[in-house]
């Protein structure tokens, strides 16, 4: 089945380290998300990417960097720099259109040990 | 309706009855608004959309109101089950990118 899929669901991360999330799509999109929300918050941007070898910041993008060597693949790291990381982060794809809806992985769960 | 506080709007809906969320949004140019549907500890879910041209767009229990004037756009759920709970967010395409609401938390009474 066609899906995205995130990796780890949950991850724990001690003072002063980076971790990498994973995100691989295999919808052929073009268009991949990582969002960041905190409880009874919506959805906030971090970065987005249009297209490989290429990619934007987005709304919160301080204490993060991703990647997009592969259509299929679009990791992000949380930086040392990223003082609150404890969130649930969401990756999402979508055709590149903008009248698209996108769709979501199930989520990573980033906790602060 | 969204919020824009820390606290979820939340709807309580008796099994069985209809049920309909409310969103406001913000930017009169965008042509392309979305209902996704969030179980606990899950991605959001896709459920409906609807393009600018459009008033009204009907799926299966659920149909998606758009009122452009007032900028609001609304979903109703027909006959609203267990497993219906969970919170729901309207996005819209904004600028360059989705908006996405805060969210309304959906509660289904027994």
């Amino acid at each position: 089945d066609g899906g995205i899929t995130q990796s780890p669901k949950y991850l724990f991360r001690k003072e002063g380290q980076n971790v990498t999330l994973s995100c691989e799509q295999n919808l052929n999109h073009d268009a991949m998300y990582w969002y960041r929300q905190d409880p009874g918050q919506g959805l906030r941007l971090i970065y987005y990417s249009q297209i490989v070898n290429d990619f934007q910041k987005g709304d919160i993008a301080e204490g993060y960097s991703v990647s997009r060597e592969k259509k299929e693949s679009f990791p992000l790291t949380v930086t040392s720099a990223q003082k609150n990381p404890t969130a649930f982060y969401l990756c999402a794809s979508s055709l590149q259109s903008d009248n698209q809806p996108q769709h979501f992985g199930d989520g990573t769960r980033l906790s602060i040990l | 309706g969204e919020s824009v506080g820390l606290h979820l709007p939340t709807l309580s809906v008796q099994e069985g009855d209809n049920s309909i969320i409310n969103c406001a949004y913000s930017n009169s140019a965008s042509d392309y608004f979305i209902w996704y549907k969030q179980e606990s500890g899950k991605g959001p879910q896709f459920i409906i959309d609807i393009r600018s041209n459009m008033d009204k767009r009907q799926g299966q229990r659920v149909t998606v109101l758009l009122n452009k004037t007032v900028k609001h756009l609304s979903l109703q759920i027909a006959a609203t089950q267990p497993g219906d709970s969970a919170v729901y967010f309207c996005a819209e395409n904004g600028d360059d990118k989705i908006i996405f609401g805060k969210g309304t938390r959906l509660h289904i009474l027994p």
